[in-house]
């Protein structure tokens, strides 16, 4: 079966640190598709946030997050990592992570999301 | 980068057809045919139900259907069943750095 699983979502204080994790299974993780970070602010829509290239030689962020959020892969572990730093009550949100079709640019599988709260 | 413009919610009855608008720019809607639809139910992860304009992913009801004129893309539910309440969002490629956009959402009742 075709599964991403997140992990690393909790509490913490406006201007802390956070890394999220993104477990892949059922697909070949390193050669084949881009993967991204989602997020939902409570009773919100959707936001792209960054991706990054089946070799992690490329990545890319949405302009709120740059200079704060680091994305990267172990192709060897079929893992994706969003190391969050400086982080701030607007992040709140569950972020989910999600393959991409780099042919027909859908986000065709998706993880069921991790929570991520920021608040003193 | 702004939000892609959907309406906030549409209502239907069992067996009625639905379409849900979503509008953009000549920069990601209308420049490009990668626009993708997602349901998602409450607390629940998106699923994608349309790329590329108008393909359904294995799976996915016929009852669905996409298509698009200039900057608009539309989602077409048929036969409205009580399964389809849920929100569904539009997201569209973009040639902005932001490279993928989403809609503002629409919220499905079925009545």
């Amino acid at each position: 079966e075709v599964q991403l699983v997140e992990s690393g979502g909790t509490l913490v204080q406006p201007g802390g640190s956070l890394r999220l994790s993104c477990a892949a299974s059922g697909f070949t993780f390193s050669s084949t598709y881009w993967m991204n970070w989602v997020r939902q602010a409570p009773g919100k829509g959707l936001e792209w946030v960054a991706n990054i290239k089946q070799d992690g030689s490329e990545k890319y962020y949405v302009d709120s997050v740059k200079g704060r959020f680091t994305l990267s892969r172990d192709n060897a572990k079929n893992s994706l990592y969003l190391q969050m730093n400086s982080l701030r009550g607007e992040d709140t949100a569950v972020y989910y992570c999600a393959r991409l079709n780099s042919g027909t640019h859908g986000f065709d599988i998706w993880g069921q999301g991790t929570m991520v709260t920021v608040s003193s | 980068q702004s939000a892609l413009t959907q309406p906030a919610s549409v209502s239907g009855s069992p067996g009625q057809s639905i379409t849900i608008s979503c509008t953009g720019t000549s920069s990601d809607v209308g420049g490009y045919n990668f626009v993708s639809w997602y349901q998602q139910h409450p607390g629940k992860a998106p699923k994608l139900m349309i790329y590329e304009v108008s393909h359904r992913p294995s799976g996915v009801s016929n009852r669905f259907s996409g298509s698009k004129s200039g900057n608009t893309a539309s989602l077409t539910i048929s036969g409205l069943q009580a399964e389809d309440e849920a929100d569904y969002y539009c997201s569209s490629y973009t040639s902005s750095s932001t490279f993928y956009v989403f809609g503002t959402g629409t919220k499905v009742t079925v009545l």
